[in-house]
């Protein structure tokens, strides 16, 4: 069954510093990948999607993510976060025949002052 | 076990008819959420409800409305389909202010 795991329950960096959330899929054709951000009262925001084409795509809110079909990954990235970074981040990845979101467990982003 | 399931995946209806979307939860939460996916795979919370009590309602047109029979439960009717109410919708649910756990989603095509 096709599935995604984020392995990082909680992630916690310093303000400034990079950032990179990890995201890896089961799924035996091209999926197509999400990352969305849900920040604290709020519903959830889509960052960026991949659906084919170049393998580095930009995000709103200075994101980017890489899909790596080798390692089945989607990891997402920031050079330097900002404190209005702290949020809860997921990945999904639609599934192309029924276009159904099968969503990870997500990955609480905490910034250190 | 899912964890959120929604019923039923696909809906495809008339203009001008009256549906529900379904959805349960098993993991105790007190907290469930109705979002809408547009076309660009947006998503905006419609509802949530805690212990049963409405407590987001943004806003969205007064011929959606969820209803909470239990805190397992939290299920939407939509009447006068329209076809802007094209989308797939989300169910979610939490304990309150907690982590999020989505349903797969309704695929709701009104022609």
């Amino acid at each position: 069954a096709q599935s995604v795991t984020q392995p990082d329950i909680h992630i916690t960096v310093s303000e400034g510093a990079s950032l990179e959330l990890r995201c890896n899929y089961s799924y035996g054709a091209t999926p197509y990948l999400f990352w969305y951000v849900q920040s604290p009262g709020q519903g959830l925001q889509l960052l960026l999607k991949y659906f084919s084409g170049d393998t580095l795509v930009q995000g709103i809110k200075g994101f980017e993510a890489e899909f790596k079909r080798s390692q089945s990954s989607f990891n997402l990235r920031k050079p330097s976060v900002h404190w209005s970074d702290a949020a809860e981040y997921f990945c999904a990845v639609e599934e192309y025949s029924n276009y159904q979101l099968i969503w990870g467990a997500g990955t609480k982003l905490i910034i250190k002052p | 076990d899912t964890a959120v399931s929604q019923t039923p995946k696909y809906l495809v209806t008339q203009m001008g008819n009256d549906k529900s979307i379904k959805c349960e939860q098993n993991l105790g939460h007190d907290t469930m959420y109705w979002y809408k996916q547009d076309s660009k795979k947006f998503l905006k919370i419609m509802f949530s409800y805690n212990n049963k009590e409405l407590i987001i309602n943004e806003t969205v047109p007064n011929r959606f409305s969820p209803k909470s029979p239990d805190k397992a439960h939290l299920n939407l009717h939509i009447n006068s389909l329209e076809l802007g109410d094209s989308a797939v919708y989300f169910c979610a649910s939490s304990q309150l202010e907690g982590q999020p756990v989505f349903g797969p989603g309704t695929r709701l095509t009104v022609l």
